[in-house]
């Protein structure tokens, strides 16, 4: 069952550069995206989400892009910086019912200083 | 900043045994889910819990699960007769109406079976 898919396992970018990860999913009644990070022996912690009815969310140096005539969503940092070193998941939902989230598998994020 | 919280952050136990993992939601959220990550694979959904009942469970969520709210604070998971495949990292998380997507989630009780 892959109905998010992160296909990038891990991501290398220089500090002050911009890092963008990428999502896919294939389930079109998905009505709302999120993105956590997650460190080493912690929980995920959330980060940024957008709804289907819109194409683009910015909190500050982040910024949540949503394309859904192809399905794809992405996340870009900029600046990127060390901190920003993290497991990175795409989640997804359905309005209504449970409301449990659908996670892609992740993408580890290095920002080398 | 209000946190999600869980424990033990370690169980290790023998195959058939009974183990209890703990979590304190948010206290003004109204949504509690259980998930869990087996090493180097995603994070996947077991159960959701609103109104003090099951709103929905995976097909991982078979009779060995159980959850339950014994109190105002507490969450629960018991698997009955653990597995040597029940071992991952079992993730607690919360959300509230305001709030209507965000799940806030707890550091994790990792569950090694042997």
């Amino acid at each position: 069952d892959q109905q998010v898919k992160q296909n990038s396992p891990s991501l290398s970018v220089q500090e002050g550069r911009i890092s963008i990860l990428n999502c896919d999913y294939t389930n079109s009644m998905f009505d709302y995206f999120l993105w956590y990070k997650k460190y080493p022996a912690e929980g995920p912690t959330f980060l940024i989400s957008i709804s289907s009815i819109k194409d683009k969310n910015e909190d500050g140096r982040f910024t949540v892009f949503l394309n859904k005539s192809a399905k794809h969503l992405s996340l870009h940092i900029v600046p990127s910086q060390p901190g920003d070193s993290a497991v990175y998941f795409c989640a997804a939902t359905l309005r209504g019912g449970s409301e449990k989230l659908v996670f892609g598998k992740g993408t580890k994020l290095t920002v080398n200083p | 900043e209000p946190e999600v919280t869980q424990t033990p952050s370690h169980q290790v136990t023998q195959m058939g045994q009974e183990v209890i993992l703990r979590c304190v939601p948010i206290s003004n959220h109204l949504y509690f889910y259980w998930y869990r990550q087996i090493l180097g694979q995603k994070v996947e959904f077991l159960v959701s819990f609103y109104n003090n009942e099951i709103s929905e469970k995976s097909e991982i969520f078979d009779d060995q699960f159980s959850v339950e709210r014994p109190d105002g604070s507490n969450f629960t998971l018991k698997i009955r007769s653990t597995k040597l495949e029940d071992s991952a990292m079992y993730f607690c998380a919360s959300k509230d109406r305001a709030s209507p997507y965000e799940q806030y989630f707890g550091p994790g009780t990792r569950l090694t079976v042997t």
